[in-house]
């Protein structure tokens, strides 16, 4: 089975453009979830989809980030007006209804603000 | 409270030498899955290894080895006779369950470097 695709797998924009990211998740999947490592730190969750619905968006850092998920297929990430700050690997993740033990993440895109 | 500690930022070995870094984890759950992921300079997340909380077995891949205690709630990672490709950022990783779906949480890292 084709794993989880994102793409761009990089992308290099001045500040104050707009990106978007986007995730083809496994085929099938209910859930997906987005996370990013920005500046070196740590892995954090932005938010989770369950097919097209946002169960869990506590991690989403302001409102110049936006998801999508039309039809519980892929999904978007879009940042608008992109900062220096958000600069860093945005990684995608799917897992089945129900299921446990983790996802299966992407290769991320890496961002870079300038 | 759910958490993951590495307390190890940033390691530093020669190459060929053996290193482990440490992993500490925090939860209630009685069911929950462990990870390590290897963060290459490229960027891309490279799954490792999962461990489920009832299977207390070590385990070796190649060079690479893991050994899971709960008792001590511990899942440290080996790398014997370490390469400059094992240059990378490490994370351990919990899985456990919200209300109807995992959530996975990452520890902040740690920063291999195998010098030549």
């Amino acid at each position: 089975e084709a794993g989880v695709t994102q793409f761009p797998s990089h992308s290099v924009i001045e500040k104050g453009q707009t990106v978007t990211l986007r995730c083809d998740p496994i085929s099938g999947h209910d859930n997906l979830y987005w996370y990013r490592r920005v500046m070196g730190k740590e892995i954090k969750f932005l938010l989770h989809f369950v097919k097209e619905s946002k169960q869990d968006e506590s991690g989403m850092p302001n409102n110049r980030f936006l998801a999508e998920r039309t039809g519980g297929t892929y999904s978007t990430l879009k940042v608008q007006p992109a900062e220096l700050e958000d600069s860093g690997v945005y990684f995608c993740a799917s897992s089945p209804a129900g299921g446990r033990g983790g996802y299966t993440f992407g290769s991320g895109t890496r961002l870079t603000v300038v | 409270a759910q958490k993951v500690t590495q307390a190890q930022t940033e390691i530093s070995v020669v190459e060929k030498e053996d290193v482990t870094l440490d992993c500490v984890y925090e939860t209630r759950d009685t069911t929950y899955y462990l990870f390590w992921y290897k963060q290459p300079p490229s960027g891309e997340l490279v799954f490792l290894i999962r461990r489920n909380s009832f299977d207390e077995q070590n385990e070796i891949s190649g060079r690479y080895s893991w050994n899971f205690q709960k008792s001590t709630s511990s899942f440290n990672f080996t790398i014997t006779a370490s390469q400059v490709v094992d240059s990378a950022v490490y994370f351990c990783a919990l899985s456990v369950r919200v209300t109807s779906y995992d959530k996975v949480i990452f520890g902040p890292g740690t920063s291999l470097s195998v010098i030549p």
